[in-house]
């Protein structure tokens, strides 16, 4: 069964508007998640690392004030798209890492966000 | 700068046959670890398979197995026996180790696998 999951799978938001995805990890303490984002026929590109406790960390490139990220416990991760654009219509995917979880890195579901 | 290179866009295997997808890597850090992701339409990403760079044995995983070539910085995927459930987009990626000891995984472009009956 699945270790990590990600919600909402599909969400469909105004531009303008602020969306939330959740992602907890089931079975492990996730001490660090990534959130990836992936567009259409392409690869998976990560966007930030989260420890639980501190400040996320961004990829180049990516703006801190648009996608905010929490990672106020150790099963659960939030990644917030702020003030959604069309162009921020995308796949996003999370994946999580524990002490416990040896070398494997499990992923989310992902969810499909479309900004109208 | 670590990279992953998939050469191969698109792959096709009759079914029942084994195929070999195609990895290379590029790293100048003696410690890493290289994975294997299976991504059908849904887009979840399936975790396969993974080989340390420490790893003396090829990894194995049921019908997955990782073809690993230190020297030639290669890390192939053979599916045996394929199977028609097996049609999907494989990514290979590489572990990067992160301040904080933390690993972050940088991906390749993917392959697409369709399994003809």
């Amino acid at each position: 069964g699945a270790v990590v999951s990600q919600h909402p799978s599909r969400v469909i938001c105004k531009s303008g508007t602020s969306v939330k995805i959740e992602c907890r990890s089931l079975d492990f303490q996730a001490t660090t998640m990534f959130w990836y984002r992936q567009f259409p026929k392409q690869s998976l590109m990560l966007m930030a690392t989260s420890n639980e406790g501190s400040k996320a960390t961004y990829e180049q490139g990516v703006e801190k004030d648009k996608f905010l990220i929490n990672h106020a416990s150790l099963t659960l991760s939030t990644l917030t798209v702020t003030s959604a654009h069309p162009e921020d219509s995308s796949f996003y995917i999370c994946s999580a890492q524990g002490p416990n979880s040896g070398n494997t890195i499990y992923f989310g579901e992902g969810s499909w966000l479309t900004v109208v | 700068a670590q990279k992953i290179t998939q050469t191969q866009p698109g792959m096709f295997v009759q079914e029942k046959e084994a195929v070999t997808l195609d990895c290379t890597y590029d790293t100048s850090d003696p410690s890493y670890g290289l994975f294997w992701y299976k991504q059908p339409s849904s887009g979840e990403m399936i975790f396969l398979i993974y080989q340390g760079s420490y790893d003396q044995q090829n990894a194995t995983e049921g019908r997955y197995s990782l073809n690993f070539q230190k020297a030639r910085k290669s890390a192939n995927l053979v599916i045996s026996a394929s199977q028609l459930g097996d049609s999907a987009m494989y990514f290979c990626a590489m572990s990067l180790l992160n301040q904080g000891g933390s690993e972050k995984l940088v991906f390749g472009k993917g392959t697409k696998l369709t399994v003809n009956p």
